[in-house]
């Protein structure tokens, strides 16, 4: 069952914009917030993770914002570069339970330049 | 540092064929899984094993599907018979288990394609 809902599918922004994709979660154990960029032919590899303790995470032009009450958490792309067209993908999970990873579907970037 | 290593990266069999999908996790990881990713369902977890041993296959679709770890540098996932439905890039990654937040290394993935 898909425990992590992720929009939106797809997101054109022209270079130097702002890139936003948002998910929702619905299980209150998960503790643990990682975003994934894969690249095509790629496996995913991990981008930035927050943990519900604090409400945002910036980690040069990735920024995580979190909001706990609403169950939602966001990926902020600021000056989006063509070199970021990739997948992102979010996802959840309990920190201590590794294979309980539930992630979005994904959203596919592109950074037209 | 070489990281998770996938075989092959592209297969492509008839129906009813058996495939084996190969998966050498990164040196000193004890904790190794395989996800399968499509379109229609996006990633899902396969199978979990911590120091060799299958902690977690209840992603496993159906019996045809077996996987094994004989070793800690050495994993297959194996497909028999193989259908069409099979068709879909499938993952292996690997952590090192401790008591955090373990981050997941992916490989390259292998693309399956079943005629």
């Amino acid at each position: 069952q898909q425990q992590v809902k992720q929009s939106p599918q797809s997101l054109i922004v022209q270079k130097g914009g702002i890139s936003i994709i948002n998910c929702a979660y619905e299980n209150t154990a998960f503790d643990y917030f990682p975003w994934y960029q894969q690249f095509p032919g790629k496996g995913p590899a991990l981008l930035i993770a927050i943990r519900p303790d604090v409400s945002e995470k910036k980690e040069g032009r990735f920024t995580i914002s979190f909001n706990k009450s609403a169950k939602q958490f966001s990926l902020h792309i600021m000056d989006s570069q063509p070199g970021d067209s990739a997948t992102y993908f979010c996802a959840a999970r309990r920190g201590s339970e590794d294979n309980d990873m539930r992630f979005g579907a994904g959203t596919r970037l592109t950074v037209k330049p | 540092d070489a990281g998770v290593i996938q075989s092959p990266r592209h297969e492509v069999t008839e129906m009813g064929q058996e495939v084996t999908l190969r998966c050498k996790p990164i040196s000193g990881h004890n904790s190794l899984f395989w996800y399968r990713q499509t379109m229609m369902r996006g990633l899902e977890l396969l199978i979990y094993f911590n120091n060799n041993v299958p902690i977690d296959d209840s992603g496993m679709p159906e019996d045809r599907f077996s996987a094994k770890m004989p070793n800690a540098s050495f994993s297959t996932l194996k497909i028999q018979p193989s259908e069409p439905r099979d068709s879909a890039v499938y993952f292996c990654a690997s952590s090192a288990r401790t008591s955090g937040y373990n981050e997941q290394f992916f490989g390259p993935g292998t693309r399956l394609t079943v005629l």
